[in-house]
């Protein structure tokens, strides 16, 4: 069974500050990873794709992919209250259907 | 472009009642899915379209649920009859899939669905 795996958090941390949320998953034969920002009592929206291994940057916020760690990372630089929410990590292979976390609740406090 | 189209936003019925849920993917998108999300189990996969032919339903909980796609532009998920442990967010999402690459899904703004 495909696994994705989030920390649940909540990760709280004071505005200005990098925000490091993590991913693992066990399907070796992922291909696309995708983070989603959801708010509370909203739906998920994409904020990042990445499908090879490094870095992606888009404004404040960086993917990062190790495929031989099965491991990818988003960071939000500068964060600000508003980026609080939780963040849904959805992994996908060859089927591309995606796989999703749990989720990690980020809390940006002033 | 519009995005996913759900209705209704909120349901509340009592239990042993129908329940139809109904969604309207973004057009040109060739994958319609349903999910259903709650605070214990996280987004789960229900079923899952690929041009209106439904592909995997393993998601479904039980027979009680049903799903349709008539047509590229509706999607309906219906629940005959409804319990309380049925009472979740519900969302519809919509996908393109083009040259060899994924796509991200697009979400609909979901039915909050409340089983008395």
């Amino acid at each position: 069974q495909k696994e994705v795996e989030q920390n649940s958090g909540p990760l709280s941390v004071p505005e200005g500050a990098i925000a490091s949320l993590n991913c693992t998953y066990s399907d070796r034969g992922s291909q696309s990873f995708f983070w989603y920002r959801q708010y509370s009592g909203k739906s998920p929206e994409l904020i990042m794709f990445i499908y090879s291994n490094g870095d992606k940057e888009d404004g404040r916020f960086t993917a990062q992919l190790n495929k031989a760690s099965q491991y990818v990372s988003l960071l939000i630089r500068d964060s600000q209250p508003s980026d609080s929410a939780t963040y849904l990590c959805a992994v996908s292979g060859g089927s591309y259907i995606p796989t999703f976390g749990r989720g990690t609740s980020l809390i940006v406090h002033p | 472009d519009a995005g996913v189209i759900q209705s209704p936003r909120h349901e509340v019925t009592e239990m042993g009642q129908e329940v139809t849920l109904r969604c309207k993917p973004i057009s040109g998108h060739d994958y319609l899915f349903w999910y259903r999300q709650t605070m214990m189990r996280g987004l789960e996969l229900l079923i899952y379209f690929n041009n209106n032919v439904p592909i995997d339903d393993s998601g479904m909980p039980e027979d009680r649920f049903s799903a349709k796609m008539p047509n590229a532009s509706f999607s309906t998920l219906k629940i005959q009859p409804s319990e309380p442990r049925d009472s979740a967010v519900y969302f519809c999402a919509s996908q393109r899939r083009t040259g060899g690459w994924n796509q991200p899904q697009h979400f609909g703004d979901g039915t909050r669905l409340s089983i008395l």
